[in-house]
């Protein structure tokens, strides 16, 4: 696509259950992160992935939060036991080799209850 | 450690005036520095950058912003706003090595009739 997507668009679920968030980045991007927005806290950063290094994870805001990218290309972003705090909106962003531009998808927004 | 900072919560604005939105950060040496915009429910659109170079950039939708390096400054202004530009406007700052972005907490703009 010409775009970085993700998917849901919006998640419901309840407090405890897991939750899966997944992102395409855009085609060739070696660069992908995830960032979460709330009303609290802003635009934070979560997690990194640059080609096949280790991924920076020193944004994760627990071990309930994991990240994986298969194949050098989609993310998938993972919350454990979910908890009303995790509401807020994920922002997942790619950048091609050597630019330092990210570029946003549209989110998902997750709602715990 | 690296800090954005955003003087203004939320700004109004007449439509057809100008517009400059505050933007200072903290940080050991001279990062990239980026201007986004988020409309409701929107993901961010980047609307410039600053890398090396002219201290003054050019941007999308006519935004311009200029880095001062002396005030630790990255200003966005526009010379005359037009409804449209209502939205949320976030300054981010990347360290020139890559890696993630640290925003400041957004400033929200209303254009008046």
């Amino acid at each position: 696509g010409a775009g970085v997507s993700q998917s849901p668009s919006n998640k419901v679920t309840e407090k405890g259950k897991d939750v899966e968030l997944r992102c395409d980045p855009i085609s060739g991007h070696t660069a992908l992160y995830w960032y979460r927005q709330s009303l609290g806290q802003g635009l934070e950063f979560l997690i990194y992935f640059q080609g096949n290094s280790a991924p920076d994870k020193s944004g994760l805001p627990s071990d309930r939060f994991s990240a994986e990218r298969t194949g050098g290309s989609v993310s998938t972003l993972t919350i454990q036991r979910t908890q009303q705090e995790d509401s807020a909106v994920y922002l997942c962003a790619s950048s091609g080799s050597g630019e330092e531009t990210q570029y946003f998808g549209p989110g998902t927004r997750l709602l715990v209850l | 450690a690296q800090s954005v900072t955003q003087p203004d919560i939320h700004i109004t604005v007449s439509e057809g005036a100008s517009l400059e939105l505050r933007c200072n950060y903290s940080y050991g040496a001279t990062p990239y520095l980026f201007w986004y915009v988020q409309s409701p429910g929107q993901g961010l659109q980047l609307l410039l950058k600053y890398f090396s170079g002219d201290t003054l950039v050019q941007g999308i939708k006519g935004f311009e912003a200029e880095f001062k390096r002396s005030q630790s400054s990255f200003n966005l202004r526009k010379p005359s706003v037009h409804w449209s530009d209502a939205a949320e406007y976030f300054c981010a700052v990347e360290r020139n090595q890559g890696g993630k972005l640290i925003f400041g907490q957004g400033t929200e703009l209303s254009v008046k009739p």
